[in-house]
């Protein structure tokens, strides 16, 4: 396992076009995350998932945006009817319940750019 | 409402002087913090973290940070800095006593190391 994996690295879109994103995260860990990072800004958390369930959203994640994670294990994010404001990097990170003190493995995330 | 400041945009610094790049946090409770590297395009790379005992705590490529609970700050320092350390910094805090796990970013510190 070579830790969190994320597809693709890149995508270009036109306004208005749906997206999906791929998350495969650490084989052994049970919570997967979704953050977004626009230009200048640190992470913002969007959602997160304790195996196949969605705990929590934030405000951020309108209604165009939906996550799964379909048997607990890779998850993904999907954009509906893109909007240029949605243009980030998407990044997913994966941790242990109970051990999350410890820290978050971080894929290389996924850069959307919509046009 | 739990908040991680960083408040230098960017930190300029000559390859072989010490550097130091702030970070200020507020939550109630006992936190766990975090320092994060990015290099351009790349998702988030774990350097070190603040969960309980000494409060220095060293972590990769040399990098180190203090705990101070009185001043409620968690800076990054490094006896000696290397081109290389060019990066976006990002602090980050777990509430102690957060079921969730979730994240809460500064908003990056850029070090600018020169020859």
């Amino acid at each position: 396992d070579t830790g969190v994996s994320q597809n693709p690295r890149h995508k270009i879109t036109k306004r208005g076009q749906n997206v999906t994103f791929r998350c495969d995260p650490i084989s052994e860990h049970n919570r997967l995350y979704w953050y977004r990072q626009t230009l200048g800004q640190g992470p913002e958390f969007l959602t997160y998932f304790q195996n196949e369930a969605q705990l929590e959203k934030s405000r951020l994640l309108s209604d165009r945006f939906s996550a799964e994670r379909p048997k607990g294990s890779f998850s993904t994010l999907e954009i509906q009817r893109t909007e240029q404001g949605d243009s980030a990097m998407y990044l997913c990170a994966s941790s242990l319940a109970g051990r999350d003190n410890y820290g978050y493995t971080f894929g290389s995330g996924t850069r959307l750019t919509v046009v | 409402a739990q908040s991680v400041a960083q408040p230098e945009d960017q930190v300029n610094v000559a390859e072989g002087n010490p550097l130091t790049v702030k970070c200020t946090y507020s939550v109630s409770g006992n936190p766990y913090l975090f320092w994060y590297v990015q290099y351009p395009n790349r998702g988030l790379q774990f350097l070190l973290k603040y969960i309980t005992g000494d409060n220095l705590v060293k972590g990769s490529y040399g990098f180190e940070a203090e705990f101070n609970k009185s001043q409620t700050s968690f800076h990054l320092k490094k006896p000696s800095a290397l081109v290389s350390d060019s990066a976006l910094y990002f602090c980050a805090v777990i509430h102690g006593s957060s079921n969730t796990g979730k994240l809460i970013f500064g908003q990056g510190t850029t070090l600018q190391v020169k020859p």
